[in-house]
């Protein structure tokens, strides 16, 4: 069993609609979650941070953890064709060393 | 401010041959990572540098694959002999510090290396 799970999609969405992005992990330590975002022929760039449990929110995107479940969300609002990439998300026991999903692709239709 | 800088973009080489990945991290980062990442999956960490000293190589294939970061600056990344299965991208990404999750960790654009 991999630590991260994440299911690679495709996700295919019309423009302005929310879009949910999930990960399920099996390692009880992990305390920090991040997503990333990935445009095609780039490296993935950080888009939202949590340490432990709760909801983060910043602009269209929230992010959430239940440990309880071993779950990650990641949530955009309003989405735009320019939403459209990779998403990746990556968890660490002590912020040193990252495990990463497989990543969910993400297209946003006018 | 430059972000990491990675080179060469791409790279085609025939099996059994070497091949080297360059790095140059941002400005004052201390932390330096290298990951791969096979087509359709997340990266994975093959090394991490703090400073010059190497303190996380345990999933570099250390048959084939070797790392240096003289001066705890810039760094390279060589495959000797590249083998079929080597084809990924090699991403390079650096942070401040290293050893907090609320450090963020800038990558590069990556090289992708095709072994024929």
């Amino acid at each position: 069993q991999k630590e991260v799970e994440q299911d690679p999609g495709p996700l295919s969405v019309p423009e302005g609609a929310i879009v949910s992005l999930n990960c399920t992990y099996s390692n009880s330590a992990f305390q920090y979650f991040m997503w990333y975002r990935q445009y095609s022929r780039k490296g993935p760039e950080l888009l939202m941070y949590t340490y432990s449990s709760g909801n983060k929110e910043d602009g269209r995107f929230t992010a959430q953890v239940d440990k309880s479940s071993k779950y990650i969300s990641l949530f955009i609002r309003d989405s735009q064709p320019s939403d459209s990439a990779t998403y990746l998300c990556a968890m660490s026991v002590s912020g040193n060393q990252f495990y990463f999903g497989t990543g969910t692709s993400l297209t946003v239709i006018p | 401010e430059a972000g990491v800088v990675q080179s060469p973009r791409y790279k085609i080489i025939e099996k059994k041959q070497p091949v080297a990945f360059w790095c140059n991290p941002i400005s004052g980062h201390n932390t330096l990572y290298w990951y791969r990442q096979n087509l359709g999956q997340g990266p994975e960490l093959l090394i991490r540098y703090e400073n010059e000293e190497a303190v996380d190589d345990s999933q570099l294939p250390k048959d084939r694959f070797s790392a240096e970061r003289l001066k705890g600056v810039d760094s390279t990344l060589k495959i000797q002999p590249a083998e079929l299965g080597d084809s990924a991208v090699y991403l390079c990404a650096s942070s401040l510090y290293g050893g907090s999750g609320t450090d963020t960790q800038y990558f590069g654009p990556g090289t992708r290396l095709t072994v024929l």
